[in-house]
């Protein structure tokens, strides 16, 4: 039972570099969700996919973009890193787009940006 | 707008004592869903529990049991005779049309 699952778990970019964070369920939920985690912040949104072929902006969607790949895949890229953007990731999935379901999640990506 | 609280940053409890987590949120909603997660120290993030705002009734599983109050727009969470495994953080979360909002999360430590 896979789940969630993300890679990769752990990268070190430079600042500028570009990045892609891969998040694949297997679960046929309808939609997904990208979130950050930061010390004392709680989990942000930052872009979610409330079914195939629909992105919708989070709380914190400045220097991500999202790409809905098909129902099992939502890639999270960052086109320039910046170190304000070191964080930890994670990827989300749930049956429909209703938020009366629960989130399932992936482990996280930690990302470090120097 | 929609907000979730948990005013306890970081909590320390010996083992065996019984701690309650506090989460008070605000919705502009008449119908709404709540929800408990944990992260254990190893990262990942669990369910715990989802409560719609029709059903007030407390919920008990275990040693875990929650306490919904549509007055006070509360739904806290108790853990009865704490173990060390309950050590993490958890979080309270509430729907927001087709997304859920997050609280910043309560630290929990229980010391053997």
């Amino acid at each position: 039972n896979a789940g969630v699952t993300q890679t990769p778990k752990f990268q070190v970019l430079k600042t500028g570099q570009s990045m892609t964070l891969q998040c694949a369920q297997d679960m046929n939920h309808n939609s997904m969700y990208w979130y950050r985690q930061d010390p004392g912040m709680g989990l942000r949104l930052i872009y979610y996919s409330a079914s195939e072929g629909t992105t919708d902006k989070g709380e914190v969607p400045n220097g991500y973009n999202v790409s809905r790949l098909n129902k099992r895949e939502f890639s999270l890229r960052l086109e320039s890193a910046a170190p304000s953007q070191t964080s930890v990731y994670f990827c989300a999935s749930s049956e429909s787009g209703n938020s009366n379901q629960p989130q399932h999640f992936g482990d996280g990506t930690r990302l470090s940006i120097l | 707008a929609q907000k979730v609280t948990q005013a306890q940053t970081e909590i320390s409890v010996v083992e065996k004592e019984d701690v309650t987590l506090d989460c008070v949120y605000e919705t502009r909603d008449t119908t709404y869903y709540l929800f408990w997660y944990k992260q254990p120290p190893s990262g990942e993030l669990v369910f715990l529990i989802r409560r719609n705002s029709f059903d007030e009734q407390n919920e008990i599983s275990g040693r875990y049991s929650w306490n919904f109050q549509k007055s006070t727009s509360s739904f806290n969470f108790t853990i009865t005779a704490s173990q060390v495994v309950d050590s993490a953080v958890y979080f309270c979360a509430l729907s927001d049309n087709d997304k859920i909002i997050f609280g910043k999360g309560t630290r929990l430590h229980i010391l053997p």
